[in-house]
């Protein structure tokens, strides 16, 4: 049971925009920040945002991020077929002390 | 080049010890933040431990006492002892290099490089 509940799967087609959902608490999402990691099959994961919105250099645009109280998401424009990955958001647990990952979600490109 | 290189995995007998390294090119190991993360077959990430750049160390509850996390700067690598091990520590182990810090009343942190990670299975 992951701290961060994240939907197991999602899907889209080509060109649409997806929007990943990552729920928390007043413990974690709420006073700290959040990133979100890209992992493509038998791949290290990678840094997709950053601080909640921030886009490490290199990533493409169509990759963004929000939050909003308890809950942070992550919106993907313009969806493609290399998009196709596991997707995971994480961040600081002020109860535990400690760094918390959802239990991420599978994106299927249709 | 930037990079981590993770080594060491290998299949392992319930109760026995392995060293994982993670050997660092094109930054210094001992000026940031390392961590170990864990992934277990068809699973998500579970952090394991970080080794800050004082050199103070924590763990996940599920491997404190069991595991170490240590490094040495004179060969820009960082190690994670494994003893005791379960059949549930079987996974794939990923070092990472953080940024970490506080903004205000936040705690920042982030992962920017990762390894390509090292499989550790634990069986008999």
């Amino acid at each position: 049971q992951s701290v961060l509940t994240q939907p197991p799967s999602a899907s889209g087609t080509p060109g649409q925009r997806v929007t990943i959902s990552c729920s928390g608490s007043t413990s974690n999402i709420a006073p700290n920040t959040v990133n979100w990691y890209q992992q493509l099959p038998g791949a290290a994961p990678k840094l997709l945002i950053y601080h909640d919105n921030q886009r490490p250099s290199g990533v493409s645009d169509r990759f963004s991020g929000s939050k909003s109280g308890t809950s942070a998401s992550l919106t993907i424009s313009g969806l493609q077929s290399e998009d196709e990955a596991d997707y995971y958001c994480a961040a600081w647990d002020d109860n535990l002390s400690g760094r918390v990952f959802g239990g991420g979600t599978k994106l299927t490109v249709l | 080049e930037v990079q981590l290189v993770e080594s060491g995995g290998g299949l392992i007998q319930p109760g026995g010890s392995v060293r994982l390294s993670c050997a660092a090119s094109g930054f210094i190991v001992s000026s940031n933040y390392m961590n170990w993360v864990r992934q277990s077959p068809g699973k998500g990430l579970e952090w394991v431990s970080v080794i800050n750049g004082g050199g103070t160390v924590y763990y996940a509850d599920s491997v404190k006492g069991r595991f170490t996390i240590s490094r040495d700067n004179s060969k820009n690598t960082l190690y994670l002892q494994m003893n005791n091990l379960r059949v549930d520590d079987t996974a794939v182990y990923f070092c990472a290099r953080e940024h970490f810090d506080f903004w205000g009343l936040q705690t920042r942190w982030y992962f920017d490089l990762w390894g390509r990670g090292t499989l550790v299975t634990v069986a008999s």
